[in-house]
Parts: structure tokens; C-alpha cells; sequence
């Protein structure tokens, strides 16, 4: 079975605060992804990567970044946390369009 | 760009009966991809069916099954004998050129 680790399920940070949310894919995909989730509004997206050290914008990619040094791995990073990033964050990977896999989620509550 | 709607934010359906959750999109690229997912409290998101643009048939996985109707833009998903565990957001996505997009989902609830 694909697996998409995502290394907090609950996490609460204070303003300003650099934050780091973890993805581990255990498949070697190609592909990895991080949306954020917010009720209304759907699964927007942050950032993807489609190779090591490679990374495209999102739409909604303001007060992120991100890092992939490794396959397996894709961070999602805050720079400095505000309370309007406070959202449920999923990462997902892919080896191709249909083997799409999301973790279980990140609920980031900056307070 | 794609958008994708969602038009039903909440349905209710009793257990053992079949319900159509409506998906729009709009699009003008010749190749795509459409895809639902099952996101239940626990927060996971869960693939269900794949609809790609050429494909002649709806595609169908079990009790789910898309309604892809191309001309009109939709693909519905169509549950049948609804059970009291597919109560659940459900997302309708769709694919192209790389990029992905998101409805704002459907919250199902079956009741017995």
C-alpha cells in the first residue's frame, strides 16, 4: 500500500513562528503536493514538486515555501505563521495522474 | 484554467437508496482528467473513480459510478445502495496539463 506520512496530526503555533509540516512517501513517486483545506473553500493548492530540488507554485502560494532535498520527502514551510494560515494542510503524492495519494492531514491552528 | 462546482454543499440520503452528487467543470483543453474522492471525519482523502476525457464508457468502481456527460460538462457520482459509511465530504477534481483542481465538496449523510 501507498503511504503518505504526514509527521503531525495536530499542531498549534504562535505568531511569527517558523513552522515546518513533513511529508514522507513511501513509493517513490515523482510527484508530491501540498493544499491547504478550508471549509467553503475547497483543497487549494500551495506548491507541487515533480523532481528533486524542483518546485512550481500553487495557487495560493503567499507566506509558503517549500523544500524537496530528498524523493521521499516534501516540506511545507511558514516562515513566519499567521493567524489566517491556521487550516487543515494535506500533502499528497503521485507517480502518475491516477495513483494519487494524500496523508491523513495537518490541523495547524497559529495563535 | 479549470473550475470545478460543486453546486450541493450538503445531501442526505437513506441508507440503502442511490444518490447523484453533481460535479460541473469548464474547460476548454481537449484532454482531462476527472477524478472523485471520499474524505471522511478522520480527514484522509480517498481516490474513488477516474473519468478520462476520451474515455467512451462511464466509468464505474463498485457501488460508485460516474455519469460523465462531456457535452454538458458534468460528471456526477452516482452511489448506489447508499450505507451509513459513506457518510463523508466528497470531492470532485479534475486534471489537465498538469494542474489540478478542486471543488468545494459535498457533505453526504446517510441516515437509517
Amino acid at each position: 500500500d501507498v503511504k503518505v506520512t504526514q509527521s503531525s496530526r495536530y499542531l498549534v503555533k504562535r505568531t511569527g513562528e517558523k513552522v515546518f509540516l513533513e511529508c514522507v512517501q513511501d513509493m517513490d513517486h515523482e510527484n508530491m503536493f501540498w493544499y491547504r483545506q478550508d471549509p467553503g473553500l475547497g483543497l487549494r493548492l500551495i506548491y507541487f514538486s515533480y523532481d528533486v530540488k524542483m518546485k512550481e507554485k500553487g495557487d495560493i502560494p503567499e507566506g509558503y515555501s517549500v523544500s524537496r532535498e530528498k524523493k521521499e520527502r516534501f516540506s511545507l514551510i511558514l516562515e513566519s505563521a499567521s493567524t489566517n494560515q491556521t487550516s487543515m494542510y494535506l500533502c499528497a503524492s503521485s507517480d502518475r495522474d491516477y495513483g494519487y495519494t494524500f496523508g491523513s492531514g495537518t490541523r495547524l491552528t497559529v495563535v | 484554467a479549470q473550475k470545478i462546482t460543486q453546486t450541493q454543499p450538503g445531501m442526505f440520503v437513506q441508507e440503502k437508496e442511490a444518490v447523484t452528487l453533481d460535479c460541473t467543470y469548464d474547460t476548454s483543453d481537449p484532454s482531462y482528467g476527472l477524478f472523485w474522492y471520499k474524505q471522511p471525519s478522520s480527514g484522509e482523502m480517498i481516490f474513488l473513480i477516474y473519468q478520462g476525457s476520451y474515455d467512451q464508457q462511464n466509468a464505474t468502481e463498485g457501488r460508485y459510478s460516474l455519469n460523465f456527460q462531456k457535452a454538458r460538462k458534468s460528471a456526477n457520482l452516482v452511489i448506489s445502495a447508499s450505507q451509513l459509511g459513506d457518510s463523508a465530504m466528497y470531492f470532485c477534481r479534475s486534471s489537465t496539463l498538469g494542474r489540478l483542481y478542486f471543488g468545494r465538496g459535498t457533505q453526504l449523510t446517510v441516515w437509517p
